[in-house]
């Protein structure tokens, strides 16, 4: 099926960075969804973004709705190791997600 | 906040068995609840749209037959697996939205497969 662009796939970094992983699509999008899964578990809602041009922060992330509704980003400022996961974006109403990207965090 | 639920977090049964995972939505009536296949180090597949009193809606290569859906109630979807196969082998995660909302999905805790 259909799949957004998301990159980087993988990101191994030091405690304390910071992060920032983006979407992209061919398509545009009236909502972005952004979210984390632990291994194991069902992803988590961490940001949502409704509108063209739309920054969201919720604590250390902040995540942006591109200006043509085509691409997102998030960021994580200042990574503690429980923000290990794989987060993924999502283009909703078409419920299409990004091929993840894997947050490792060295200590 | 929104709270899904889904039973059992894990099924190990043998090849040719049926197998029935529950998708509840706690605190919410959802109208609509998704079905989605993960495979390891892979993303979210979605596999089906589960409406509350009529037929789900399949993505393409996804067999009916194969994946039966219920969705007798606002707060309870159901996914059969019959004559599950090795290759059906996966992580099955549900989700739900909130009656009325456009968006976003909530989503359970997900049922790993293994069939032997």
């Amino acid at each position: 099926g259909q799949q957004l662009n998301q990159s980087p796939q993988s990101m191994f970094i030091q405690e304390g960075e910071d992060v920032s992983m983006n979407c992209t699509s061919s398509s545009i999008f009236n909502t972005w969804l952004w979210y984390k899964q632990d291994p194991g578990e069902g992803p988590v809602l961490l940001i949502a973004l409704y509108k063209a041009g739309e920054l969201t922060s919720n604590g250390r992330l902040t995540a942006q709705f591109g200006i043509t509704r085509k691409d997102s980003f998030l960021n994580i400022s200042a990574s503690i190791p429980s923000d290990v996961g794989i987060y993924f974006c999502m283009g909703a109403q078409k419920l299409v997600f990004g091929q993840g990207t894997r947050l490792t965090i060295n200590p | 906040g929104a709270v899904v639920s889904q039973h059992p977090s894990r099924v190990i049964c043998k090849s040719g068995t049926s197998v029935k995972i529950e998708c509840r939505s706690l605190d919410f009536q959802a109208t609509t609840m998704f079905w989605y296949r993960q495979f390891p180090k892979q993303s979210l597949m979605l596999m089906a749209t589960s409406n509350e009193g009529s037929k789900a809606t399949y993505e393409q290569g996804v067999e009916k037959d194969k994946f039966l859906i219920n969705h007798a109630s606002l707060t309870l979807s159901t996914l059969t697996v019959t004559s599950a196969h090795p290759e059906d082998s996966s992580f099955y995660i549900c989700s739900a939205r909130p009656q009325g909302e456009v968006q976003p999905q909530h989503f359970g805790d997900g049922t790993r497969l293994s069939i032997l």
